[in-house]
């Protein structure tokens, strides 16, 4: 079974730093990806940034960056230049190709993040 | 274009009664899932709609948990007997299965219907 950890139950960073979201997964799986999704506290779900497991770079999307660090299974999100509204909760998800749900998406039980100004 | 929705946007029941959620996923969407999310946690996958696939229900956690989709378009969750520990968000969210892509596909959610169980 896939097991996606965050132990970063809440974490603070000044506006305009970079922070760094930390995420371990288990798989047995050879084939996964990995996704990182930011949910404000409005409640709705926003893709964020994407990393297979084939990929042999890093992912970037704008100011988020995925630090996927294959044989230690950790898959941290970076975000550089923290903005006031980059506050909210992050959750880091792997989908299973393999399963017999396709693409199911397990979470792990996701950050808090405030920026401070 | 438009998003997925969902509605209602929040559903407040008695326990014991019956509540249907709705789902509209972006057009053209042939994947589906449903997932649950408890206050203050990460989301429980509930079921996957694929085409005319049957569906996975490996998430569902009891048989008074239900759900059905017609082709790719809406589909609907039903909760029967509502109980206290029901109460939750219910997100649904689709994507656009693509060949040699497995896994990679985004799925886009919807805003959510929160559910209170009294």
């Amino acid at each position: 079974a896939q097991k996606i950890t965050q132990t970063q139950p809440g974490m603070f960073v000044q506006e305009k730093e970079a922070v760094t979201l930390d995420c371990t997964y288990d798989t047995s799986d050879p084939s996964y990806g990995l996704f990182w999704y930011k949910q404000p506290s409005s409640g709705e779900m926003i893709f964020l940034i994407y990393q297979g497991s084939y990929d042999q770079q890093n992912a970037t999307e704008g100011r988020y960056s995925l630090n996927f660090q294959k044989a230690r299974k950790s898959a941290n999100l970076v975000i550089s230049a923290s903005q006031l509204g980059d506050s909210a909760m992050y959750f880091c998800a792997m989908s299973d190709p393999g399963g017999t749900s396709y693409g199911k998406l397990t979470f792990g039980q996701g950050t808090i993040l405030t920026v401070h100004p | 274009g438009a998003g997925v929705s969902q509605s209602p946007s929040n559903k407040v029941t008695e326990k014991g009664k019956d509540v249907e959620l709705r789902c509209d996923p972006i057009s053209g969407h042939t994947a589906l899932y449903w997932y649950r999310q408890r206050l203050g946690q990460g989301l429980e996958f509930l079921i996957y709609f694929q085409g005319n696939s049957a569906p996975d229900k490996s998430g569902l956690p009891s048989d008074r948990f239900s759900a059905e989709r017609t082709g790719e378009s809406v589909s609907t969750l039903t909760i029967q007997r509502t109980q206290q520990e029901d109460s939750a968000v219910y997100l649904c969210a689709s994507s656009l299965r693509v060949e040699g892509l497995a896994g990679a596909e985004t799925q886009y959610f919807g805003p959510g219907t929160r559910l209170l169980v009294l």
